[in-house]
Formats: C-alpha cells, sequence, structure tokens
C-alpha cells in the first residue's frame, strides 16, 4: 500500500524559504520510472502542478516557478524535499506530493496534503 | 500552448450522464488524465487515458482522448460523484499542467 505524507512549517513570513518533506512507503524511488511531484492549491482555486523528481535523479519544474524551486530526493529515508525561496502570500496554498508510477503520466496516490499560509 | 482548459461547472440530473471535457493543444499527443476533489479532501485519482481506472473506481466512470479534447464520461451519476474534476497531462516540454477544474453539481 502506497502512501505519502507531507511536513513542514504551517506559517512562513514572505521572503523566507519554505522547506516541505514528503515522508512516503510502499514504493521505492529506485525503481525504474516511479516518481514524486509536488502540486499546490490555494484555498478555493485549482490545483498547479510545481516539481517532480524521478527514480534516475532527473528533474522536472514548472517553467514559471523554476527559479524558485529545488526538489531533492533521500532514497534512504523514503523522502522527497522541495525547497521554495522568497515566499509571498500568493504561495499560501495546501501542497501535496504525489506518486507517479512508471508506467503512467497520472498521480495515482496522494499524500493528505499541508495547509502553508504566508503572512508576516 | 501548455494550457488546459475546463468549463467551470456542468449539472447533472441524478441517474443521468455527464461529459466533462478538457482542451488542450497536446492531448491526443499525451493522455488527459482526471482527478476528483470533493470539500477539504486531497484529489483522487479516476482516471487515466481511455479507460484505465485504479481499483475502487465504479466502471461508470470513462474517458477518451482525441483531437486536442480530453474527456470523462459518468454514466448513471450518482449523488456521491458530486464534486470538482481536474484533468492534467503533459505539454511539449515533458512537464505537467492541470486544467483549472470543472465543478460538477448533481440535481
Amino acid at each position: 500500500q502506497i502512501t505519502l505524507k507531507e511536513s513542514g512549517p504551517t506559517l512562513v513570513k514572505p521572503t523566507q524559504i519554505l522547506t516541505l518533506t514528503c515522508n512516503f512507503s510502499g514504493f521505492s524511488l529506485s525503481t525504474s520510472g516511479v516518481g514524486v511531484a509536488w502540486i499546490r492549491q490555494p484555498p478555493g482555486k485549482a490545483l498547479e502542478w510545481l516539481a517532480l523528481i524521478y527514480w534516475d535523479d532527473d528533474k522536472r519544474y514548472s517553467p514559471s516557478l523554476k527559479s524558485r524551486l529545488t526538489i531533492t530526493k533521500d532514497t534512504s529515508k523514503n523522502q522527497v524535499v522541495l525547497a521554495m525561496t522568497n515566499m509571498d502570500p500568493v504561495d499560501t496554498a495546501t501542497y501535496y506530493c504525489a506518486h507517479r508510477p512508471g508506467r503512467s503520466d497520472a498521480f495515482d496516490i496522494w499524500g493528505q496534503g499541508t495547509l502553508v499560509t504566508v503572512s508576516s | 500552448s501548455s494550457e488546459l482548459t475546463q468549463d467551470p461547472a456542468v449539472s447533472v440530473a441524478l441517474g443521468q450522464t455527464v461529459k466533462i471535457t478538457c482542451r488542450g493543444e497536446n492531448l491526443g499527443n499525451f493522455y488527459a488524465n482526471w482527478y476528483q476533489q470533493k470539500p477539504g479532501q486531497a484529489p483522487v485519482f479516476v482516471l487515466s487515458g481511455e479507460n484505465n481506472r485504479p481499483s475502487g473506481i465504479p466502471d461508470r466512470f470513462s474517458g477518451s482522448t482525441s483531437r486536442k479534447i480530453g474527456s470523462l464520461t459518468i454514466t448513471a451519476t450518482q449523488a456521491e460523484d458530486e464534486a470538482h474534476y481536474y484533468c492534467s497531462s503533459r505539454d511539449s516540454s515533458g512537464n505537467w499542467v492541470f486544467g483549472g477544474g470543472t465543478k460538477l453539481t448533481v440535481l
């Protein structure tokens, strides 16, 4: 059974760096084709894909946020970390991590999400 | 363009069939994938491509992708199907993109 869970601060100040951790179980991020993505959703708004890291450490970023994002993995700890710099109130959102199976471009299992508020 | 466009809202009578659409330049090159989200909950993956449903998703959910349009069809719609539905796909750069979502109301 695949599970993912996000963790990190619930409140960050403008200009600070946000660091979120996705702890997962039930799969290995060293399996060919597998990836873990980060997706966010501002309150009352649509989903927005942020970044994905593949089993081979290939990384993809949203073009509009690429300069602010860094995604890394620790396969031995079953963790994926997302860092976002220069946080702004518009970045207030629920942040999800999700599993991308090797055979599909869908995100088949999602974490419960973590709400991050950006405010001074 | 890498955008995916969805109608903001759709309604359907209980027990009837509804089609939710997603328009994007790269659909056809890549499948549309569909997610259901109920208030206060994380999205749930319901369909990939044509009819690739994860276990637990009823077969009243079906899909198609052609000519830059992806569709999610729900037959014999149930009250529990009322939710937001989001499509996603890949763009020409290999990145992912989500549509703006469709709120489905079951009357």
